[in-house]
C-alpha cells in the first residue's frame, strides 16, 4: 500500500546533540511537510518541500533543518535539541500545494533527555 | 497572520448522543479539510469543503462550510466509542500554500 513511513517511531537524545529523523513516501507526491505536535496542541507547520523548491515557515527555529535528497525522502535535523523541543514530529505528504489532502506519517516521537 | 479557532477544546458525551465542533477561520478560506487523530496516533484525512455552503456527508458524519467561507462544522449523529479521537479542522487561506490547523476538539465517548 501506497503510505508515508517514519522512523524511527521513538527517539531520545541528548540535550544539544544532533538528532535526524526520517521520512519516506511511496504516493510519489510532489509536496513534503513537516509538522511539530506538542501534546494536546495543534501541529505546527515547520517548513514544506515542493519537489526540490524549500519553503520555510518565519517562525521555524534555525535550529531546525530540513533536506529532501529526491521526491521519496525527507529528513528534518535538528542540530541542537532543546528541552523544549521534545514532542511528535510529523511528516506529511500532498499530491500539490492546492485542495489535496495530506497524508502522514505516525510520527516520531522525540523524547530529550 | 491567519487564524484558525476551534471550540470545544473537549467534549465528553454519552454513547449515542450527538457531537459538534465548530471552525472559525479570521480570514476567508480557499478550502477547509477535516481530520482526526485517534489516541496516539496521527492526523487522518477525512472530508475537504471547497465551496460556499457545502455539506457533505459520511455516514453519521456532516460537514458544512459556511457561506462566507469563513467557518465550518463537523457534526456526528449518535456517537460510538469508535469515534473517541481529537478533530482538527484545517484551513488554506486562499493567499498561502498551507494549511493551518485549528487546536482541535478531543471527544470522549462514554459507553
Amino acid at each position: 500500500d501506497a503510505m508515508v513511513i517514519q522512523n524511527p517511531r521513538y527517539q531520545v537524545t541528548q540535550f544539544g546533540k544532533p538528532v535526524t529523523l526520517s521520512c519516506s513516501q511511496t504516493l510519489n507526491h510532489n509536496v513534503m511537510y513537516w509538522y511539530q505536535q506538542k501534546s494536546s496542541q495543534a501541529p505546527k507547520l515547520l517548513f514544506h518541500y515542493y519537489d526540490k523548491d524549500f519553503n520555510n515557515e518565519a517562525d521555524t527555529p534555525d535550529n531546525f533543518q530540513s533536506r529532501r535528497p529526491n521526491t521519496s525522502f525527507c529528513f528534518l535535523d535538528i542540530r541542537s535539541p532543546g528541552l523544549g523541543d521534545a514532542a511528535m514530529y510529523l511528516c506529511a505528504t500532498s499530491l500539490g500545494t492546492g485542495n489535496y489532502g495530506y497524508t502522514f506519517g505516525s510520527g516520531t516521537r522525540l523524547t530529550v533527555v | 497572520g491567519q487564524q484558525v479557532m476551534q471550540i470545544p477544546q473537549y467534549q465528553h458525551v454519552q454513547e449515542g448522543e450527538d457531537f459538534t465542533t465548530y471552525c472559525n477561520s479570521s480570514t476567508t478560506l480557499s478550502n477547509i479539510q477535516w481530520y482526526k487523530q485517534r489516541p496516539g496516533g496521527h492526523p487522518v484525512f477525512l472530508i475537504q469543503l471547497v465551496k460556499s455552503g457545502e455539506v457533505k456527508k459520511q455516514k453519521r458524519l456532516t460537514f458544512q462550510f459556511g457561506e462566507a467561507k469563513k467557518n465550518s462544522s463537523l457534526h456526528i449523529t449518535a456517537t460510538q466509542t469508535t469515534d473517541v479521537g481529537t478533530y482538527f479542522c484545517a484551513g488554506r487561506d486562499g493567499g498561502y500554500n498551507k494549511l493551518i490547523f485549528g487546536a482541535g476538539t478531543r471527544l470522549a465517548v462514554h459507553p
